[in-house]
Formats: structure tokens, sequence, C-alpha cells
């Protein structure tokens, strides 16, 4: 059971703007900032988002995160199906914490 | 371009020590001012931060971990390290050797490819 709830999975069509959810608290997501990461099959987790709504070098701009109190989301425009990923957010809290992942099908 | 790269045994008896290393290539693990990260995945599943070590050698531990965790570092290799004792089934999982900056918030930014340890008998 992982401190941030996100949604097990989200879907969407080429083309389409799809959101994912991540929930926290006070003690992480409501005094700290929020990263996202983006995990292929088989592959480490890749940095999407950080610092809430900044792009490392390299991601598109199709990729935006956005935080609110101690909610957070990520918004991911122009479908593609290489999106087709787990995503993941994360919080310093007292620890290092993470959500349970969503699973994104590109329909 | 830093790279980091885990090794170690892919299979731990239960009640075991499960060790691993990581290896920093493309940059001095002492320089500038990281924290050095383990985090592991079971098959399936989300990811568990486990804790991390700083260039100074001060540590931080997930609470659910801390009384069978142990994380060095030895700046003459450019390798940190990770301890797991009295291991179960449960410990079963990917185990990823990670970089972040020694600054409030600011994310995991490198990872290892992430190493299989299986605990089994």
């Amino acid at each position: 059971q992982s401190v941030l709830t996100q949604p097990p999975s989200a879907s969407g069509t080429p083309g389409q703007r799809v959101t994912i959810s991540c929930s926290g608290s006070s003690s992480n997501i409501g005094t700290n900032t929020v990263n996202w990461y983006q995990q292929l099959p088989g592959t480490a987790p890749k940095l999407l988002i950080y610092i809430n709504n900044q792009r490392p070098s390299g991601v598109p701009d199709r990729f935006s995160g956005s935080k609110s109190g101690t909610s957070a989301s990520l918004a991911i425009s122009g479908l593609q199906s290489e999106d087709e990923a787990d995503y993941y957010c994360a919080a310093w809290g007292d620890t290092l914490v993470f959500g349970g992942g969503t699973k994104l099908t590109v329909l | 371009q830093v790279q980091l790269q885990e090794s170690g045994p892919g299979l731990v008896k239960p009640s075991q020590t499960l060790s691993l290393t990581c290896t920093v290539s493309g940059g001095s693990i002492s320089s500038g001012s990281y924290y050095w990260n383990w985090i592991r995945q079971p098959a399936g599943k989300g990811l568990e931060w486990i804790g991390r070590i700083h260039t100074s050698g001060s540590t931080n531990y997930n609470p659910s971990l801390m009384s069978r965790v142990t994380i060095s570092v030895d700046t003459s290799k450019n390798q940190f390290s990770l301890k797991l004792s009295s291991v179960t089934a449960a410990d079963t999982a990917v185990y990823y050797c990670a970089r972040s900056l020694a600054v409030a918030g600011t994310p995991i930014d490198y990872w290892g490819q992430g190493t299989l340890v299986s605990v089994s008998s």
C-alpha cells in the first residue's frame, strides 16, 4: 500500500489528452515538491517532471505537471503509442514516498 | 554523463544478508553534493525507497526497513553499497541504485538499470 495514491490505470486514444492524479498529505505533497517518473516495460524509471512542473532536457512539452495543496497531476497531451508505460509520482516527506503507479494504455 | 551499475548475487537464501554494490562512472562519487540512493521494486508492483547516503557519509533509511539496512560508501572505488539482513521472500525485487542532488525536493535524476535479487532456498 503506497503512501501516495494514484489510479491503477488510465487510457486514451492517440492524440487525446490524459491526466493522472496523485494524492498525498500535508506531510509529503503538501509541503514538498512532486516529481513524476515514466517506466517503460523492463527498464528503470526515467525522470519526466521535477519540482511539480519542470521538464528535464529532452522531455517533450506534451508532458506537463501541476500541484495544488496535497494533490498533483500529470497531463499528457497529443497521446502517442510510445507513451504506453507506467507512471509514478514521488515526493519527499520524512522519506521519499512513491505512488503505486498508473499503467497508461494507448488504445 | 553519470552512469550507475548495480552488481551482486542474484539469489540469496532466506535469513541471510543481501549485499549489492553500485559502481558510479562518469564522475566522482565524492564530488559535489549528492545523495546516493537505493530503491526496490517487486515484480509487478510499485517503487519503494530503501535509503540513501550523502557524499559526507550521513545516511537516511526507510523506517520500515531501518532495522535491517546499512548503506555505505567507498570513495576510493567510486562505489556505494547496500546490505539488507534477515531477508525473506518479501525482499525479492529489482533493486535500483540512483542519484539525487542534496537539495530539498530535488528528484532522483540518474538510475542504474536495476538488478533482480531473488530470495529463495
